[in-house]
């Protein structure tokens, strides 16, 4: 079954600092990977996404996050923090047929001035 | 745009009432999907359907039905609500189309409360 596993529930910058907000993941298949951002009292959008290809990945407001294979990872990037990307951060495998995606237990990143 | 809707968007039950929550899409989506969201715990899917007369069952499905009559709407049923239900609910839609990545769309959510 696939999983994921997010290291750290909050996660602290101050503003124009890098933000690394961690994924690590679980597939018994090539997995499809996805980060979405949840602003206070919203629905989820997504940020980024990989399916193939290019394992470096671009998302909105200057995220990225990079594919490794032999590190099971997926970690989320943005090389300096805005006050604005203060929100709550869910990395998610595809888990099966259609559009079943597990979700990570998310990180709160907190961004100071 | 409206996208994913969802009402209501506060509720307060008492043990053992039941209610609906409604949700809607205007994206002629296939897939429809309710989670829930509590603390520390992520999102958990309850129940998904793949198009209309089709659900299954997700991760969390007890003391949760739905139904898909309609492409448009997928509501999620309390039929005696617990406090173990208070959480968050939101539902989400996406196209069902072969190859698709698996892109989510999500409401902004149903916050209930059971006392």
């Amino acid at each position: 079954a696939q999983s994921v596993t997010q290291l750290g529930s909050h996660v602290s910058v101050s503003e124009g600092a890098l933000v690394l907000l961690r994924c690590n993941y679980s597939s018994s298949v090539p997995p499809y990977l996805f980060w979405y951002v949840q602003y206070p009292n919203q629905g989820l959008q997504l940020l980024l996404k990989y399916t193939t290809g290019a394992t470096l990945v671009k998302g909105i407001n200057g995220f990225e996050a990079e594919f490794k294979k032999s590190e099971t990872s997926f970690h989320l990037t943005k090389p300096s923090a805005h006050m604005s990307d203060a929100a709550e951060y869910f990395c998610a495998v595809k888990g099966g047929g259609f559009q079943k995606l597990v979700f990570g237990t998310g990180t709160r990143l907190l961004v100071s001035p | 745009n409206a996208g994913v809707t969802q009402t209501p968007k506060f509720q307060v039950l008492k043990t053992g009432q039941s209610m609906t929550l409604q949700c809607a899409q205007d994206m002629n989506h296939e897939y429809m999907s309710w989670y829930r969201q509590d603390p520390g715990m992520g999102l958990r899917l309850i129940h998904y359907s793949v198009g209309a007369g089709i659900t299954d069952q997700g991760e969390v499905p007890n003391g949760y039905n739905v139904s898909r009559s309609t492409t448009e709407d997928f509501p999620l049923r309390l039929l005696s609500a617990a406090p173990s239900q208070t959480s968050v609910y939101f539902c989400a839609s996406s196209r069902k189309t072969s190859g698709d990545t698996g892109e989510l769309f999500f409401g902004e959510g149903s916050r209930l409360t059971v006392l």
